[in-house]
């Protein structure tokens, strides 16, 4: 079973461009969540999407957003690009049953200039 | 809202020795789920093993075994006959069991297992 698909793995950008991240979850797992990791915060979670709705959302600004898709793949995109967006931002995805664990992707290292 | 505290940022163990990693939590709720990830150098997120918290019983998966302590909201991961390829970061992670999948991590610990 192919795990969870995270494209691109590096990217880099200028401040005020905007960027898209996607994630392919694993066949079966309706639930996708995203999570920004940096050496300052730590692992932060970003949103929850469950058959294609948000469920969840933490505390980021609006430049944030995200969407899932009917075969529950989902993206995240950044807009207006700032410094402090640079990280590793993580992928997850779940069955959604009881104890069943999230599982990561290898993750998507975005560098701001 | 629930917190995760790892006190220890590092810790080091000899090859085939067992080593302890720290993590308490904070929580009104009374039903959730307690998870530990490892993230070796290759960034991958890796499950090492998961409590429920209803259940006594500690979990245990291999070398790796933990000490759940409701009461003291306190969930520690022991590794047992540690090994070079158990080198990594850990972090212990919370979830709520109210039906969303958002997990609060702490801040991690290292861990270098020398030879």
């Amino acid at each position: 079973k192919a795990g969870v698909t995270q494209t691109p793995r590096y990217l880099i950008k200028t401040r005020g461009q905007q960027v898209t991240l996607s994630c392919s979850p694993i066949s079966g797992h309706r639930s996708v969540s995203w999570y920004q990791q940096t050496p300052g915060q730590g692992l932060q979670f970003l949103f929850e999407y469950f058959s294609e709705t948000q469920r969840n959302k933490g505390n980021f600004p609006g430049r944030f957003s995200g969407r899932q898709f009917s075969n529950s793949r989902s993206e995240m995109n950044v807009s207006t690009l700032e410094l402090g967006d640079s990280a590793l931002y993580l992928c997850a995805s779940s069955l959604v049953a009881g104890n069943q664990p999230q599982h990561f992707g290898d993750g998507t290292r975005l560098s701001i200039l | 809202a629930q917190t995760v505290t790892q006190s220890q940022p590092e810790m080091s163990v000899q090859e085939a020795e067992t080593v302890t990693l720290s993590c308490t939590y904070d929580t009104s709720e009374s039903d959730y789920y307690l998870f530990w990830y490892k993230q070796p150098p290759s960034r991958q997120m890796i499950l090492v093993i998961r409590q429920e918290a209803y259940k006594q019983q500690n979990a245990t998966e291999n070398r790796f075994s933990v000490n759940f302590q409701k009461a003291a909201k306190s969930f520690s991961l022991k590794i047992s006959d540690s090994q070079l390829g158990d080198a990594a970061m850990y972090f212990c992670a919370y979830r709520s069991a109210t039906g969303n999948e958002k997990l609060t991590f702490g801040t991690g610990t290292r861990l270098t297992i020398i030879p």
